[in-house]
């Protein structure tokens, strides 16, 4: 079985602060990793994957992720938030189904 | 943007109705899937096809069927609409199961009245 927390169901931050996106995942596989992000009334667009290569993950638009196998968490972080990155993220674990998070919704401030 | 289509994209139905919504896919991808996305909930799986006539069941299949004629095609029918089952549909293509990645659909609002 597995299972994904998003530890923040909301997150507020000011333009040109960093962004952090808490993720804690449970599998009793060796898991698969992502985030996704949902602009407003849109699909779902991949910003990175882990598949046990790199325990650090370099996404799209500056965002990165690392994976902490001792604390099963993968926090999706980026040092400068930007006025486009206000959308809702997805922490999801896989192999063999997909499981997505709750989501975390992030706002930015100018 | 991976060729994914979905129809209707808005739909507005009674209790009791059936329901189809379709998925079409120009990219050839062998795995289909149909999630819903509810607010709290994030997405979860209705159900999955691994190719041509082959499916199974996801996380929230009661109230759902699907088919699979063609690969580019995947349907998802609801026999009788529930106000339950008013939700935003999102469809998904992968090549590969479990650790590759999936495309995803532009979404299909349904309202159950």
């Amino acid at each position: 079985a597995q299972s994904v927390t998003q530890l923040d169901s909301h997150v507020s931050v000011s333009e040109g602060t960093p962004v952090l996106l808490r993720c804690n995942y449970s599998s009793s596989y060796s898991p698969s990793l992502f985030w996704y992000v949902q602009h407003p009334n849109k699909g779902l667009q991949l910003l990175l994957k882990y598949t046990s290569a790199a325990t650090l993950v370099k996404g799209i638009n500056g965002f990165e992720a690392e994976f902490k196998k001792s604390e099963t968490s993968f926090h999706l972080t980026k040092p400068s938030a930007h006025m486009s990155d206000a959308a809702e993220y997805f922490c999801v674990v896989s192999p063999y189904d997909m499981r997505f998070g709750a989501g975390t919704r992030l706002t930015v401030k100018p | 943007d991976a060729g994914i289509t979905q129809s209707p994209r808005h739909k507005v139905t009674e209790t009791g109705t059936p329901v189809t919504l379709r998925c079409h896919q120009t990219e050839n991808h062998r795995y289909m899937y149909w999630y819903r996305q509810d607010p709290g909930h994030g997405l979860r799986l209705i159900h999955y096809s691994y190719g041509v006539k082959d499916t199974d069941k996801g996380e929230v299949s009661d109230g759902y069927s699907v088919s699979r004629s063609k690969t580019e095609d995947f349907l998802l029918t609801l026999e009788s609409a529930t106000s339950s089952q008013t939700s935003v549909y999102f469809c998904a293509i992968s090549t590969l199961a479990g650790e590759d990645t999936q495309y995803f659909g532009p979404g299909t609002r349904l309202t159950v009245l």
